[in-house]
């Protein structure tokens, strides 16, 4: 079974700075799927950023980056230029690629930006 | 478009009680799926279905029934409720995920159990 391990369970960052959010996985498959999602206070999980396997080239969506480590199992969030609606708790997730449908989630990371 | 919809936003039972909680989606997706979420948890998949008429287990399937009767809509049926029920369920849903689709997700449902 894949697992996915947040070893941060809080940070806090100052308005405008760079975070890092780490994320380790385990699996035997190269053909997957990596993805993070941010929970605001609302509660809604809203996807971040997604990274295919089999891509070396890592992903990016605005001020959201990843740097994905395939050999190291490794896949943490960069967020840059840090705003006050970036407080969330953000979750790694992983989905095995073909006909398999699970995403499986680490424990969460909560962000607090402050002012 | 209204997405994932779940209904209601927050339920009070007691122990024993049933109930059900409502999904539907709007964006023609076979693939829906429900996760609790328990805090220092994180999201545990319950029940997922890629297709009306098609449903299968997750991580935690234990005291949850699921059926599929229309590609819109994935309820998730509690029987008999108990205390360790009390989590916050999410519904979501995607195309087909046989390439890292991303999964939607409803605004989920609070569930207190006493």
């Amino acid at each position: 079974a894949q697992t996915v391990t947040q070893s941060q369970p809080e940070m806090s960052v100052q308005e405008a700075e760079t975070v890092t959010l780490s994320c380790t996985y385990d699996t035997s498959e190269s053909n997957y799927y990596l993805f993070w999602y941010k929970q605001p206070p609302s509660r809604q999980m809203i996807l971040v950023i997604r990274q295919e396997a089999y891509k070396q080239q890592n992903a990016t969506e605005n001020r959201f980056s990843v740097n994905f480590q395939k050999a190291a199992k490794s896949f943490s969030l960069k967020i840059s230029d840090s705003q006050l609606g970036d407080t969330a708790m953000y979750f790694c997730a992983f989905m095995m690629g073909g006909s398999n449908y699970k995403l499986t989630f680490g424990k969460g990371t909560l962000l607090t930006v402050n002012p | 478009n209204a997405g994932v919809t779940q209904t209601p936003k927050f339920q009070v039972l007691k122990t024993g009680q049933s109930m059900t909680l409502q999904c539907a989606q709007d964006m023609n997706h076979e693939y829906m799926s429900w996760y609790r979420q328990d805090p220092g948890m994180g999201l545990r998949l319950i029940h997922y279905s890629v297709g009306a008429g098609i449903t299968d287990q997750g991580e935690v399937p234990n005291g949850y029934n699921v059926s599929r009767s229309t590609t819109e809509d994935f309820p998730l049926r509690l029987l008999s409720a108990a205390p360790s029920q009390t989590s916050v369920y999410f519904c979501a849903s995607s195309y087909f995920p046989s390439g890292g689709e991303t999964q939607y997700f409803g605004p989920g449902t609070r569930l207190l159990v006493l």
